[in-house]
């Protein structure tokens, strides 16, 4: 059984760009919940999806933006990057939601790298 | 406050020692999850132990188990026969509520070095 897939897993970007990143989860798997890690701040949760529908939002910038597929998988976007948007974006699925707490799996992660 | 506490910012074990890693949880919501990770050098968050809050009795998985006290808000990681691949940083999680919401806090994390 596959688990989750982030592509890609490492980027270079430039100041003022944009990014997209890649999330296929584990199949069956209908939750994706995005993370930022960084020295600085340490994991901070982004956001989280749930049958196409965002349930859930940390304190982000409007500048971080996702969305999820009808299969499920999940991208998420962020424009005219920061030096400070530099960080390791890591993706969790989950099986089951609303039937009490479940496992949560993550994938590999993509290191941004914004110079 | 903090909602996820990891007092022990890095720990030196000898292999095949037993050792405990501790967290601390605050939430006023009767129903929750605590999560331990492990992340190795290379970045992937690798799942290891899953503690409801409403289990009777202390999650385990192989060499990992949970040391849930739940009265002290407590969820303490003990590593048993530690091996030279334990070496890597180890997060505690907390997920509050039960319905729609898969939100992970999670602690500033613990560095494990296992020595030889």
């Amino acid at each position: 059984k596959a688990g989750v897939t982030q592509t890609p897993r490492y980027l270079i970007k430039t100041r003022g760009q944009q990014v997209t990143l890649s999330c296929s989860p584990i199949s069956g798997h209908r939750s994706v919940s995005w993370y930022q890690q960084t020295p600085g701040q340490g994991l901070q949760f982004l956001f989280e999806y749930f049958s196409e529908t965002q349930r859930n939002k940390g304190n982000f910038p409007g500048r971080f933006s996702g969305r999820q597929f009808s299969n499920s998988r999940s991208e998420m976007n962020v424009s005219t990057l920061e030096l400070g948007d530099s960080a390791l974006y890591l993706c969790a699925s989950s099986l089951k939601t609303g039937e009490g707490n479940t496992e949560a799996f993550f994938g590999q992660g993509t290191r941004l790298t914004v110079v | 406050a903090q909602k996820i506490t990891q007092t022990q910012p890095g720990m030196f074990v000898q292999e095949k020692e037993a050792v405990t890693l501790d967290c601390t949880y605050d939430t006023s919501d009767p129903s929750y999850g605590l999560f331990w990770y492990k992340q190795p050098s290379s970045g992937e968050m690798i799942f290891l132990i899953y503690q409801g809050s409403y289990d009777q009795q202390n999650a385990t998985e192989g060499r990992y188990s949970l040391n849930f006290q739940k009265a002290r808000k407590s969820a303490n990681l003990v590593i048993s026969a530690s091996q030279l691949g334990d070496s890597a940083m180890y997060f505690c999680a907390m997920r509050e509520g039960s319905f729609g919401n898969e939100k992970l806090t999670f602690g500033t994390g613990t560095r494990l070095t296992i020595i030889p």
